[in-house]
């Protein structure tokens, strides 16, 4: 158990496009995702957080316009990077609690989505 | 405000060799606390948690942590580190509240084994 996947695993995109990133709990249904980036050799940082049906709650210095995250189904989140700069470029990781016994008080992760932006 | 300290930021240990790795944290009631392991390029997957109980915790892949409330610890240590243990190990502390657990990370410690 406690299996989440993310998808893309990295991607390339250019300047002022739109980046879409989904975060998949796959065999738990996920109440609550996080949302961090990591700098390389740097920890992770919270961006924000969500539960299901709810607006996501942003980390203070996050854009919460910027970054977009819906968290429509128990299953599944997403990570909207809008009009991306080459300054956005990063590790985003996901995370997931939810309501399965093994998954009331940890955090699970995905693989992480490496973003470049050119 | 709670923190996370890992002083080591680079060790090195030799195949076989026991490993100890540091965690002090911050907080003001007993934490919950995590160490996750993250290799090149991945997620972070968990090695272990304690909540309450035996100070002494179990985790995956033969490691296990001592809380110490006293010294406000939880060291990481496994006692023959094998070439495949090589990564990067985040020691994580946090709050249970209001249905969802908000950690924070400390800045990691990289492991490098050597033959």
């Amino acid at each position: 158990g406690a299996v989440v996947s993310q998808h893309p695993s990295w991607v390339i995109c250019k300047s002022g496009t739109s980046v879409k990133i989904e975060c998949r709990s796959l065999d738990f249904q996920a109440t609550t995702m996080f949302w961090y980036r990591q700098f390389p050799k740097q920890s992770l940082m919270l961006m924000a957080t969500s539960n299901e049906g709810s607006k996501a709650t942003y980390e203070q210095g996050v854009e919460k316009d910027k970054f977009l995250i819906n968290h429509a189904s128990l299953t599944l989140s997403t990570l909207t990077v809008t009009s991306a700069h080459p300054e956005d470029s990063s590790f985003y990781i996901c995370s997931a609690m939810g309501l399965a016994s093994f998954s009331t008080d940890t955090q699970y992760f995905g693989p992480g989505t490496r973003l470049t932006v050119l | 405000a709670q923190s996370v300290t890992q002083p080591d930021i680079h060790i090195t240990v030799s195949e076989g060799a026991s490993l100890e790795l540091r965690c002090n944290y911050s907080y003001g009631a007993t934490p919950y606390l995590f160490w996750y392991v993250q290799s090149p390029g991945q997620g972070l997957q968990l090695l272990l948690k304690y909540f309450s109980g035996d100070t002494l915790v179990q985790g995956i892949k033969g490691f296990e942590a001592e809380f110490k409330r006293s010294q406000s610890s939880f060291n990481l240590r496994k006692p023959s580190v094998h070439w495949s243990d090589a990564a990067e190990y985040f020691c994580a502390v946090g709050p249970l509240s209001g249905g969802y657990q908000k950690v924070t990370f400390g800045t990691g410690t990289k492991l490098q084994v050597i033959p």
